[in-house]
């Protein structure tokens, strides 16, 4: 089951803040945050994992609610390197094989 | 660190050829992952292998998809008969294997695009 996204577009202003929120119908054991730029490969910039860990970008944060089995990505003071399409990816168990990708958020910065 | 090599990295052939992708992970990553993404979507998983062996394969692909990791090293993903909805970005993924998957980031390659006539 596809892990759904919100926003799918915004555009913000260099300095603004955004959240970015993945949500699933199914239990979650990760959730892995990409960033992809136009013409690009998607690059990896967080996962979360059930517990509580989280690996990743020391400037960039996320949640992980298991509970509501949601995870929010936070961009701080955006910088224009931030554009581009941003990816959730969720497991559904510890053992599962297969990340399965939301549609993404695209995020557009200008000066 | 060379990072994950994808060759070619644009194919375009004509519906009801046969067209071979290959890979190459980043040494020492022992899992390897093939992707397809088309316009405006996440990347769709195809299939997964752990060293040489394939465990994981999507009920989404069809028979005329096969991949194959001989080595453990390399990868091809073949497909047989292409149609014109094959055309998609079909993207190479690798990782440590330490843990499982669920816990370790994936380095993506730089794609091959492919386009069916």
């Amino acid at each position: 089951q596809q892990p759904v996204q919100s926003p799918q577009a915004v555009i913000l202003r260099e300095g603004e803040d955004a959240v970015i929120n993945c949500s699933s119908s199914k239990a979650l054991y990760s959730v892995h945050w990409y960033r992809q730029k136009h013409g690009e490969a998607p690059v990896f910039l967080m996962i979360l994992l059930k517990g509580g860990e989280q690996k990743g970008h020391e400037k960039i944060s996320a949640s992980f609610n298991e509970k509501k089995q949601q995870s929010s990505l936070y961009l701080t003071a955006s910088q224009l390197s931030y554009s581009g399409t941003y990816f959730c990816g969720t497991y559904n168990s510890q053992g599962a094989q297969k990340l399965v990708f939301g549609q993404g958020t695209r995020l557009t910065i200008n000066p | 660190d060379t990072g994950v090599s994808q060759d070619p990295r644009h194919k375009i052939t004509k519906r009801g050829q046969n067209v071979t992708f290959r890979c190459d992970p980043i040494s020492e990553h022992n899992r390897l992952y093939w992707y397809r993404q088309t316009l405006g979507q996440g990347p769709e998983f195809l299939t997964y292998f752990q060293n040489e062996a394939q465990l994981e394969k999507s009920r989404l692909l069809s028979d005329r998809f096969s991949a194959e990791r001989p080595k453990g090293s390399f990868s091809t993903l073949e497909i047989q008969r292409t149609e014109q909805g094959d055309s998609a970005m079909y993207l190479c993924a690798s990782s440590l294997g330490s843990g499982t998957s669920s816990d370790n980031e994936q380095f993506f390659g730089p794609g091959t695009r492919l386009t069916v006539l």
